[in-house]
Order: structure tokens, then sequence, then C-alpha cells
């Protein structure tokens, strides 16, 4: 089935640097999606591209949209304690009028203050 | 917050039982989807429901079932439960038909531990 390759699966940065992280794709994807995800709880969304290319915003985070609509990646800048977590990118194909969302493994964040 | 609530939050069954989980989606959610979580992977498409009728599925066997009702609420039913069916279990809801319609929105989740 789909899979997507996200990477690195952990990192452990100091407080006030930035982080990149990536997914890819075999499949073309039409829209991709980051969320956050805290122990205990689900996945909380933290951004949608829809357009191959777009570049998005939301406060210290920014996420592209790959041309080929096989990969994005997520930027954090002046991380934060807060910002720890595990983040998952997520397509979504939308054939056949199905919502499927598939994820990649994650990625783990460590900020040590 | 998300407007999905899930319930209850852990469970634990024995091997062979049958489990229902539930969600409750706020109204405009007109979609619901299931996940599974397995500790250390990421959320795996169960199926989904639109309109009360199920509209696509992951590769589950058939003794994952569902229902949405008309209140948005929903319910995964697994039945024969087996030891790799523990995880962490997503409701998610979404609103189909509006331009940002992929934006799902996931329930804290169910932690079932099969015994």
């Amino acid at each position: 089935g789909q899979q997507l390759n996200q990477s690195p699966q952990s990192m452990f940065i100091q407080e006030g640097e930035d982080v990149s992280m990536n997914c890819t794709s075999s499949s073309i994807f039409n829209t991709w999606l980051w969320y956050k995800q805290d122990p205990g709880e689900g996945p909380v969304l933290l951004i949608a591209l829809y357009k191959a290319g777009e570049l998005t915003s939301n406060g210290r985070l920014t996420a592209q949209f790959g041309i080929t609509r096989k990969d994005s990646f997520l930027n954090i800048s002046a991380s934060i304690p807060s910002d720890v977590g595990i983040y998952f990118c997520a397509g979504h194909l939308g054939q056949g009028g199905s919502e499927k969302l598939v994820f990649g493994k994650g990625t783990k964040l460590t900020v040590n203050p | 917050e998300t407007g999905v609530t899930q319930s209850p939050t852990h469970l634990i069954k024995t091997r062979g039982q049958q489990v229902t989980l539930r969600c409750s989606s706020q109204s405009g959610h007109n979609t619901v989807s299931w996940y599974q979580q397995a500790l250390g992977q990421g959320p795996q498409f169960i199926f989904q429901y639109y309109r009360e009728e199920e509209n696509g599925r992951g590769n589950f066997p058939p003794r994952f079932s569902g229902l949405q009702f008309p209140n948005y609420s929903s319910e995964l039913n697994v039945n024969a439960l087996e030891l790799d069916d523990s995880a962490l279990y997503l409701c998610a809801g979404l609103n189909r038909g509006r331009v940002t319609n992929t934006e799902a929105f996931f329930g804290q989740g169910t932690r079932l531990t099969v015994v």
C-alpha cells in the first residue's frame, strides 16, 4: 500500500535552534498535512497544503508542498520546550470520495532547555 | 479544542471479546474516519463513514465494523479481539464538501489493551 517516508525518525536539539523534517512518497498526493501529537493525545493539525509548490506559515512553523507532489517539508524556527512531541506528515489523495489520510511514522522531537 | 470527543479513554479487554468505541463529533463534521495507531507508528486508516454509510476502507478485516448516527456520533466495533489489536484508536471528523475538506480533526483517542 501507499507509504510515506518521514525523516529523521528523531531529533535532539537545543532550545532556540531551528528544525527541519521532511516526508517523501512514491505516490502523488493532492494534499499534504502536518500534525503534532503529544503523549496520550490525538494528533493536532498544524498546517494544511493544497497546491504543489505552496509555502504556508503558521507562527514559527513553515511547510511546503513539493513541486512533484511527492514530498513536503516542515520547518520550526527558534524552537521552544513546548515544541516537544511527535510530528507526523499525512498525504491525502481523495480518490473515490474517500478522505483517507496516509501517515508517515513520525519524527520525535526533543528540545533541551 | 477539535470538537471531537472519544470514550472511553482507556480500555482493557480479553482476547476473543468484543469491544465498542465511541466518538462524538461537532455539528458540521459530516464525515468520520477511524484510525488505528500502534505504538511507535503513524495512524493507519480503518474506514470512513459519510451520511451514515461506509465509503472507504483500509486493510482491516471484517471483524472491524462501524456505525455513524444522524447526530454526528460514531462507533467502532471490533469482534474476536486479538492481541495485535492493542493500539490507540483515533476518530477524526471533517466537513466533506468544503474547499478545505481534508482538514481532519482528531479526538484524543481510546487506548485499547488486549490481554
